[in-house]
């Protein structure tokens, strides 16, 4: 079975571009969960979804958005980059809710210039 | 709102000797808590969780952990600590009581030394 995959691995922007990160979770999940990992802040929850819906939302300003469709894939994206938004973005997947165990992807590295 | 500390950025263990990953969480309602492991240049992996029940929790690679309600924390521990068990190790909590958000401590880097 094949685990979470999440494209790119890697991305270099500039400030002020937007971005947009993917995420496919394992077959059968229908909860997606994104979170932003830095050395200073650890790990940072951004937002949850299940059947496409946004359950949960983290602290982190409007310009970072989500969705999720009706075959699970989810996908992030954040407008307007900032410096501060350089960072690994994880994002993991259960079978119904986070309360159960998660899985998660390798992640995308992203680096804003 | 919910919230997880984990007291201590770094933990130095010798091998072989027994190893404890601090983490102190607050909640409103029943807590569900987590402990996942981050091992270089490998994704998340989760370790252990306590939902109700038993206090004390087993887990992957030798792990357990013991739910303290009166102390509010749930350290991880192992009886004898192996050098592949350096890594970056993540608590976290939701709040059973309510429909909320997975808050996850800032992290605490195990370093086992030979």
């Amino acid at each position: 079975k094949a685990g979470v995959t999440q494209t790119p691995r890697y991305l270099i922007k500039t400030r002020g571009q937007q971005v947009t990160l993917s995420c496919s979770p394992i077959s059968g999940h229908r909860s997606v969960s994104w979170y932003q990992q830095t050395p200073g802040q650890g790990l940072q929850f951004l937002f949850e979804y299940f059947s496409e819906t946004q359950r949960n939302k983290g602290n982190f300003p409007g310009r970072f958005s989500g969705r999720q469709f009706s075959n699970s894939r989810s996908e992030m994206n954040v407008s307007t980059l900032e410096l501060g938004d350089s960072a690994l973005y994880l994002c993991a997947s259960s079978l119904r809710t986070p309360n159960e165990k998660l899985f998660f992807g390798s992640g995308t590295q992203l680096s804003v210039l | 709102a919910q919230s997880v500390a984990q007291p201590e950025d770094q933990v130095n263990v010798a091998e072989g000797n027994p190893l404890t990953v601090k983490c102190t969480y607050s909640v409103s309602g029943n807590p569900y808590l987590f402990w996942y492991v981050q091992y270089p240049n490998r994704g998340l992996q989760f370790l252990l969780k306590y939902i109700t029940g038993d206090n004390l929790v087993k887990g992957s690679y030798g792990f357990e952990a013991e739910f303290n309600k009166s102390q509010t924390s749930f350290h991880l521990k192992k009886p004898s600590a192996l050098v592949s068990d350096s890594a970056l190790y993540f608590c976290a909590v939701r709040d059973g009581g309510r429909d909320d958000k997975i808050i996850f401590g800032k992290g605490t880097r195990l370093h086992i030394l030979p």
